[in-house]
């Protein structure tokens, strides 16, 4: 069963815009979840998260928002920039599960000039 | 510093036959992850390791695949026999610790293909 969904497979964006990118999960037991990024032939890296005990964290141009009452979390980058090109990774987490993470399917993202 | 080193990059191999990948985590973490990375989907967690210590295999096939982190360092996976199915990028990662705060690092993977 896919407890963290994305389901946007992709998203085109023009330089300086802003990418909005969007992720659903079932389990109600998630306390923490992360955002990876993913270049081709490249292992993901570790992008920026929230806990769930807030609802918003930003760095720099990511900033993730969480709405634990829809169970629904989004990245936003602003402005996007051509390097952002990637397929992005939403995952989640409990706790106390010692980094068990349950990833979504992934959103490619490509930025165009 | 160095990161978290896999090889072989690609391998392809007749369906049936053994096949090995091989994992370096960074120096000082003593978690290490393997994931198995369909085409079109996220990672799935395969085996951790705590040290030597595999703490959570659940999602091993154990009939066919099989793993070891020998002096708590490197580790290997091992197929065999390997199926169609089996084609797959394998992953492996490694944090400090099992605690989901510390940040796992990502080698670029094994890209399996089985014919």
């Amino acid at each position: 069963d896919q407890q963290v969904k994305q389901n946007s497979p992709s998203l085109s964006v023009q330089e300086g815009r802003i990418s909005i990118l969007n992720c659903d999960y079932t389990n109600s037991m998630f306390d923490y979840f992360l955002w990876y990024k993913k270049y081709p032939a490249e292992g993901p890296t570790f992008l920026i998260s929230i806990s769930s005990i807030k609802d918003k964290n930003e760095d720099g141009r990511f900033t993730v928002f969480l709405n634990k009452s829809a169970k629904h979390l989004s990245l936003h980058i602003v402005p996007s920039q051509p390097g952002d090109s990637a397929v992005y990774f939403c995952a989640a987490s409990v706790t106390d599960s010692w980094g068990k993470l349950q990833f979504g399917a992934g959103t490619q993202v490509v930025v165009t000039p | 510093e160095a990161g978290v080193v896999q090889s072989p990059r690609y391998k392809i191999i007749e369906k049936k036959q053994p096949v090995a990948f091989w994992c370096n985590p960074i120096s000082g973490h003593n978690t290490l992850y393997w994931y198995l990375q369909n085409l079109g989907q996220g990672p799935e967690l395969l085996i951790r390791y705590e040290n030597e210590e595999a703490v959570d295999d659940s999602q091993l096939p154990k009939d066919r695949f099989s793993a070891e982190r020998l002096k708590g360092v490197d580790s290997t996976l091992k197929i065999q026999p390997a199926e169609l199915g089996d084609s797959a990028v394998y992953l492996c990662a490694s944090s400090l610790s099992g605690s989901i705060y510390n940040e796992q690092f990502f080698g670029p993977g094994t890209r399996l293909t089985v014919l």
